[in-house]
């Protein structure tokens, strides 16, 4: 079982209201990954962070925020939600070094509803 | 454009055979590609990692191939049984940097 903890794992919401999508990990690894999934639909990479203080947005254009102060934290910030924003979000984590591509553990996710 | 393609048709299968799977992309050159299962609701589990100098690697009933001039991989699950039932995805290293991409997933039913 990976020791990776999303909260909260279902959250609806009004819209306007600001979010914070909490992620964390306890393995230790230096890269860090934010996706968005629609149901049936693929996994898009919003956002992701090779270690502290270093955050970067993914394929997808996202109205998001992440902010990576400590190793094991990468919180999602919405500042304001919308409908559109409604989707699940997977946090995701790997190892790093040497250039080899090492496995991602993912959260259980935040099924996040916008009315 | 870069793509990674997976059969986006579900394949459904009876229980004992094999099913295979198949990643198909475009516009990139990895040096590693990897397949993950996905259940519905949950996040993906990591289940192989291949490299560009192998052909071909198994784990306990699955086998993945890895073709750099096909630009393709196969997954591969024998006997397959009900509990097999779920997403596979393939993914990609890319963005010259550990930036992975997810392929659309193939949904798989094993039917008893």
């Amino acid at each position: 079982e990976a020791d990776i903890y999303q909260t909260p794992r279902y959250l609806v919401i009004g819209t306007g209201k600001k979010i914070t999508l909490e992620c964390s990990q306890t393995m230790g690894h230096d890269k860090m990954y934010w996706y968005q999934q629609d149901p049936g639909m693929e996994l898009h990479l919003i956002h992701y962070s090779y270690g502290v203080n270093s955050t970067e947005k993914g394929d997808l254009s996202s109205e998001s925020t992440v902010s990576r102060i400590r190793t094991e934290h990468f919180p999602l910030t919405l500042e304001s939600a919308r409908p559109s924003h409604t989707s699940q979000y997977l946090c995701a984590s790997s190892e790093s070094g040497g250039g080899a591509f090492y496995e991602q553990y993912f959260g259980p996710g935040t099924r996040l509803t916008v009315t | 454009s870069q793509k990674i393609e997976q059969n986006s048709e579900a394949l459904n299968i009876q229980e004992g055979k094999t099913a295979t799977l198949t990643c198909n992309y475009t516009n990139y050159s990895p040096a590693y590609l990897q397949w993950y299962r996905q259940d519905p609701g949950r996040g993906p589990v990591f289940l192989l990692l291949i490299r560009e100098n192998e052909k071909e690697k198994r784990k306990e009933r699955l086998k993945v191939t890895f073709d750099t001039t096909l630009k393709q991989s196969l997954f591969h699950i024998t006997a397959s049984q009900p509990a097999d039932s779920a997403t596979y995805l393939c993914a990609i290293l890319s963005g010259g940097y550990q930036k992975v991409t997810f392929g659309t997933g193939t949904k798989l039913q094993v039917i008893p």
